[in-house]
């Protein structure tokens, strides 16, 4: 079941920063924020995650609220081979529990 | 070294056969799954195993049969293949149950005419 809600789409321009924002206002205090990305026809790639602190890595940086209701996965220097579908999950990280990728966002990264 | 490979890529077959997907990942990681994505993208769990054990089976067919003859490997056979069993399978592998941080196979794709 989905427990977070992105935008279907968004375009940003090569070389731009790329926010892409994710709401996860049931997430519990034990669950943490993965985001994942799909390029066109290739398995998922996992990307980074966060339980309340903000994280960065060579990829991305993820930032959460402090409420933990949203969080936001910054690109930030978008290049075309990030166009993909990025999915925003939560997930509680013990015992065997999978990940349930929604409909994700399709970032498209512009000329 | 692909970390987590699946053959076959592609798999074209007809109604009622019976196919096998396999699946190796050569990253030491105890836990292995199956996804499979539709044609509407949705990607689902199917099977996890930890140390050769099913720990998570989702509602698939008794059709899907998983086996892993050890940890590094997951294979995926399918019996009485039916048009709604077209889809992308993909496999994945974790360093154990407890994390979420999976690495993906590239997919395969199974078309049943």
């Amino acid at each position: 079941d989905a427990k977070t809600t992105q935008p279907p789409s968004m375009d940003c321009a090569e070389g731009r920063a790329a926010n892409l924002p994710c709401n996860h206002s049931t997430i519990s205090g034990n669950e943490y924020v993965y985001w994942y990305r799909q390029i066109h026809s290739q398995g998922p790639q996992y990307i980074i995650h966060g339980l309340k602190n903000n994280e960065t890595n060579e990829m991305a940086s993820l930032i959460i609220t402090e409420d933990r209701k949203s969080s936001t996965l910054i690109l930030p220097h978008a290049t075309l081979r990030d166009t993909a579908v990025y999915y925003c999950i939560v997930r509680i990280q013990t015992g065997a529990n999978n990940l349930f990728f929604g409909t994700g966002t399709r970032l498209t990264v512009i000329p | 070294d692909t970390a987590v490979s699946q053959t076959p890529k592609y798999l074209v077959t007809q109604m009622g056969n019976d196919k096998s997907i396999k699946c190796e990942q050569n990253l030491g990681h105890d836990t292995m799954y199956w996804y499979k994505q539709d044609s509407k993208k949705f990607l689902k769990i199917m099977f996890s195993y930890n140390n050769k054990e099913l720990i998570i089976n989702e509602t698939v067919p008794n059709r899907f049969s998983p086996k892993s003859p050890d940890k590094a490997h997951l294979n995926l056979h399918i019996n009485s293949l039916e048009l709604g069993d077209s889809a992308v399978y993909f496999c994945a592998s974790s360093q154990d149950m407890g994390t979420g941080e999976l690495f993906f196979g590239e997919g395969s794709r199974l078309t049943v005419l």
